[in-house]
C-alpha cells in the first residue's frame, strides 16, 4: 500500500554529511509526522507538522530541519549527520492534529559510517 | 509531560498459550490509548485502541483492559499464533496541548511454535 511513502528505504552515508529523507501522504489528512526508532526499537516523535505548520517540536538537534511544502509532504534535512543518528526514520499520518489514528510510512532506515 | 512505561521488555509464550503485556501511563489527562504491532522491518500498524470512557474492547483474539484509576491498561492476545510474533508498543495520547502521542518502549513477542 502505498498511503504514506518515504524515499530513500535505505540510506548510508559518512559522518559530517548532509541527507534528506522524503515523505509523501495520499490520504488527504492534515497532519504528518518524523518518528525516530532507535536501535532498541523505541519509537519517539520528533515533529508534526499540521497544514504545513510546525505544531510539536521535540528536543530535537537543530541539526535536522524539517519542511512541509504542502500538507500532502514532510520532508526531513539533516546536516552534518553523526553517528548517533542512526535509526529508522518513520513518517506518519494522521487524518487532523492529534488524530487517534496515525498512518506510518515504511520507514527510512539510516546508516551513519 | 506523559511518560509510558511498558512491560515487559521480551515475552516468549508457547503457541496457543495467551500473552499480555501491561503499560502505565503519568498523565492522568490521557484519553486514548492505542496499540501498535511492528513486524520485523515492517512498519508499526495499530491493532486495537481504547478510549478513557470504556473499561474493555475485544477484537477476535485481542483484547484491551483500561483501568482509569490505576493509570494502567493491558493488551491480551489469546491463542497465540506465530503470525503473533512482533514488537507491540502501547501509546498514550493526552488530551491537552499539542495532542501528542506517546509510545512505551516496545514488547518483543515470540511466539514458539
Amino acid at each position: 500500500d502505498t498511503a504514506v511513502s518515504q524515499t530513500p528505504k535505505y540510506l548510508v552515508t559518512q559522518m559530517g554529511n548532509d541527507k534528506s529523507i522524503k515523505c509523501e501522504q495520499n490520504l488527504g489528512h492534515d497532519t504528518m509526522y518524523w518518528y525516530k526508532q532507535d536501535s532498541k526499537k523505541f519509537l519517539k516523535i520528533m515533529f508534526s507538522y499540521n497544514n504545513k505548520e510546525l505544531i510539536i517540536n521535540e528536543t530535537v538537534p537543530n541539526r535536522f530541519s524539517p519542511k512541509s511544502p504542502d500538507k500532502a509532504h514532510l520532508n526531513l534535512h539533516i546536516n552534518s549527520l553523526e553517528l548517533g543518528d542512526s535509526a529508522v526514520y518513520f513518517c506518519a499520518s494522521s487524518q487532523i492534529a492529534g488524530g487517534l489514528y496515525k498512518y506510518f510510512g515504511p520507514g527510512t532506515r539510516l546508516l551513519v559510517l | 509531560g506523559e511518560n509510558v512505561e511498558q512491560h515487559p521488555s521480551t515475552l516468549s509464550v508457547q503457541e496457543g498459550d495467551s500473552a499480555v503485556i501491561k503499560c502505565t501511563y503519568s498523565d492522568s489527562a490521557s484519553n486514548y490509548f492505542p496499540w501498535y504491532k511492528q513486524e520485523l522491518g515492517k512498519r508499526p500498524q495499530l491493532i486495537i485502541d481504547i478510549r478513557s470512557n470504556v473499561g474493555e474492547k475485544k477484537d477476535q483474539r485481542i483484547a484491551v483492559t483500561l483501568n482509569k484509576t490505576a493509570k494502567h491498561f493491558s493488551l491480551h492476545i489469546t491463542e497465540t499464533q506465530p503470525e503473533d510474533s512482533a514488537v507491540y508498543f502501547c501509546a498514550a495520547r493526552s488530551n491537552f496541548g499539542n495532542e501528542k502521542l506517546t509510545f512505551g518502549t516496545g514488547t518483543r513477542l515470540t511466539i514458539i511454535p
